[in-house]
């Protein structure tokens, strides 16, 4: 079984607008980690958002917003007022189990959405 | 701002050669990481490196994969013989100890091989 599911292949959205990356997770350990990813044309991986397991709150990071649900294991991202450089593919990734010395640091990946931001 | 970085970013090589893709991770970083990233496809975890020796690596981590910190600096990923499916972008990351575990990627290399 997929461990990170991204459903949405492509997706496009307005300048200006928001917009929802769906991602959901199956784990069964209670401590770990969700990441965003922004992957440009350019190639290089761009760390945008944490959520932790336990954390009590969704993440925030300026535009972009991580609307974790738990029960539901989705960790949806939301950028807000889309721009044309938001035109990127995101990847959703996972650490399972707590960060201990060296170890459970790996990440799991989803395959990615890719975005196009329309002017 | 610190960054990871990565040399080159691109490496063209012929089947059966080594090759050597360096890395030289954030400077207070502990944790170190290789993935790759087949043309298209989701980012593969190869390896993970803590306090200069492997903590964990995947089943594609065989035998033809080394990890080497040689000098305090440089975190090096050699492949000793190459294969047509070794043909990927790979990323180095590294990752400090006590924060949100988040781990900062180098622009990658592109491997080709021919």
């Amino acid at each position: 079984a997929q461990k990170i599911t991204q459903t949405q292949p492509g997706m496009f959205v307005q300048e200006k607008e928001a917009v929802t990356l769906d991602c959901t997770y199956d784990t069964s350990d209670p401590s770990y980690g969700l990441f965003w990813y922004k992957q440009p044309s350019s190639g290089e991986m761009i760390f945008l958002i944490y959520q932790g397991s336990y954390d009590q709150q969704n993440a925030t990071e300026g535009r972009y917003s991580l609307n974790f649900q738990k029960a539901r294991k989705s960790a949806n991202l939301v950028i807000s007022a889309s721009q044309l450089g938001d035109s990127a593919m995101y990847f959703c990734a996972m650490r399972e189990g707590p960060p201990s010395a060296g170890n459970n640091r790996k990440l799991i990946w989803g395959l990615g959405t890719s975005l196009a931001v329309n002017p | 701002e610190p960054e990871v970085t990565q040399t080159p970013s691109h490496q063209v090589t012929q089947m059966g050669q080594e090759v050597i893709l360096r890395c030289v991770p954030i400077s207070n970083h502990l944790y170190f990481y290789w993935y790759r990233q087949i043309l298209g496809q989701k980012v593969e975890f190869l390896v993970s490196f803590y306090n200069n020796e492997i903590s964990e690596k995947s089943e594609i981590f065989d035998d033809q994969f080394s990890v080497e910190r040689p000098d305090g600096s440089n975190f090096t990923l050699k492949i000793r013989s190459t294969k047509l499916e070794d043909s990927a972008m790979y990323f180095c990351a590294s990752s400090a100890q006590y924060e949100a575990y988040e781990q900062y990627f180098g622009p990658g290399t592109r491997l080709t091989v021919t």
